[in-house]
């Protein structure tokens, strides 16, 4: 049972390049979101979405795109990277906004 | 006020202690709370959870109980262990607008158990 999977788990970026960050579950879940964690920090909600073709701003979606065009997937997209967006940047799923919420194991993004 | 805080740490302990992490939540929240833990270099797993006002949640010798009267679900273990050392995270469901709801976590609480 793969549960949620992110790809890639490392990635070191140069200032200005672009990439997308990977997410699927095979859980049926609707609701899907992308979390970022700095160093010592708490999570914080970039963007999330309650089903395919659905999506909405979190706290701090400045920088980065979202798509949901199947119940599965959820990439996240940066455009042009800052070293501000070095991070680790999780994804979670959950079947509703009451039940809880599954993670990946993460991707550790340095943009230098 | 409309969030949910914790007791930020970090917390040391040595093996065999007793464990308490405070969190209080927002009374006008969605009635669910619950904790999540982050071993080093791993994304959040669910630890437990209640559902309702006098609930309580338990797992791997972790306790919390949904206390109304207090707006409180402290995370409680009577004897923890090294491999309990990880990062805590107490959450709530949060209205973000209309029937929208958004799962919102504290700062997460560091806990360092010592052999």
């Amino acid at each position: 049972n793969a549960g949620v999977t992110q790809t890639p788990k490392f990635r070191i970026l140069k200032i200005g390049q672009s990439m997308t960050l990977q997410c699927a579950q095979d859980m049926n879940h609707n609701y899907m979101y992308w979390y970022r964690q700095d160093p010592g920090m708490g999570l914080k909600l970039i963007y999330y979405s309650v089903g395919a073709g659905i999506t909405d701003k979190g706290e701090v979606p400045n920088g980065y795109n979202v798509s949901r065009s199947t119940t599965e997937d959820f990439p996240l997209r940066l455009e042009l990277a800052a070293p501000s967006q070095t991070s680790v940047y999780f994804c979670a799923s959950s079947y509703s906004i009451n039940q809880p919420q599954h993670f990946g194991d993460g991707t550790r993004l340095s943009i230098l | 006020g409309n969030s949910v805080t914790q007791m930020e740490g970090p917390v040391t302990l040595s093996e065999e202690a007793f464990l308490t992490i405070n969190c209080t939540y927002t009374a006008t929240g969605y009635p669910s709370l619950f904790w999540y833990v982050q071993y080093p270099g791993e994304g959040l797993q669910l630890l437990l959870k209640a559902t309702k006002a006098d609930d309580k949640g338990s797992n791997k010798g972790f306790e919390a109980t949904y206390r109304k009267e207090t707006t409180s679900f402290h995370l409680e273990k009577g004897s923890v262990q090294v491999s309990d050392s990880a990062v805590y995270f107490c959450a709530q469901p949060l209205n973000s607008g209309g029937s929208n709801y958004k799962l919102t976590f504290g700062k997460g609480t560091l806990l360092t158990v010592n052999p």
